[in-house]
């Protein structure tokens, strides 16, 4: 089964700031996926990637195939940016559903 | 469109209650549904998935069971709730390599 790891587990950065949000898995997969969940704890899809880059607003994710990993990265940091973000993967190995990562805790400062 | 509907949002259950946590998928068919569990600090487990109506697979041993009594409906459920039940619980379906997620229900068990 694929193991994803995220790093780091906690961030702490002051508005303004580029973050960067590390992912890597351990099988080979057909794409990711970075979520977000406020505090809250509501569930927000942000990307699904195969390949490449992908540019939404302020968040950009990346993903390199050949290394098995993925980066999540948000310029201009806003306070409103504070959540957890998570990154999942097939799990890969025969059986059904994702693996999920145990998330990145990102808190921006005014 | 393609929507996925889970509600509460938020529950707040004693002890030994029962419990039903429902899943609504619309704008496709035959899709795989997942129930997955985020318990405290850990990251998101997959408790059980559907390939289709009355089919249900398990991943990991607990307290809670699931349903599929139609095509696009997908059910949660406890007997008897016990403290270690509390958690945020997250419904999905895929269809191919993409997935999309509910928003989550928290549920304190008290």
């Amino acid at each position: 089964k694929n193991e994803v790891e995220q790093s780091p587990q906690n961030l702490t950065a002051q508005e303004g700031e580029f973050i960067t949000i590390n992912c890597s898995y351990s099988v080979g997969i057909s794409a990711l996926h970075w979520l977000q969940q406020h505090p809250g704890g509501g569930i927000v899809s942000l990307f699904m990637l195969s390949s490449g880059k992908k540019k939404h607003g302020r968040l950009i994710a990346t993903i390199n195939i050949q290394e098995k990993h993925s980066s999540l990265h948000i310029t201009a940091s806003h306070p409103r940016d504070s959540a957890v973000y998570i990154c999942a993967a097939p799990a890969g190995g025969g059986a059904d559903g994702l693996t999920f990562g145990k998330g990145t805790h990102l808190i921006i400062q005014p | 469109s393609q929507t996925i509907h889970q509600w509460p949002a938020t529950l707040v259950q004693p002890v030994g209650s029962p419990l039903s946590l429902e899943c609504t998928v619309e704008g496709t068919s035959n899709p795989n549904l997942y129930w997955y569990r985020q318990a405290a600090g850990r990251g998101l487990q997959l408790l059980f998935y559907s390939v289709g109506i009355g089919q249900i697979s398990s991943e990991v041993p607990q307290n809670l069971s699931a349903s599929r009594p139609q095509d696009r409906q997908f059910i949660l459920s406890s007997k008897k709730l016990l403290l270690s039940d509390s958690g945020f619980y997250l419904c999905a379906w895929s269809r191919g390599s993409g997935y999309t997620f509910g928003s989550g229900t928290r549920l304190t068990v008290v």
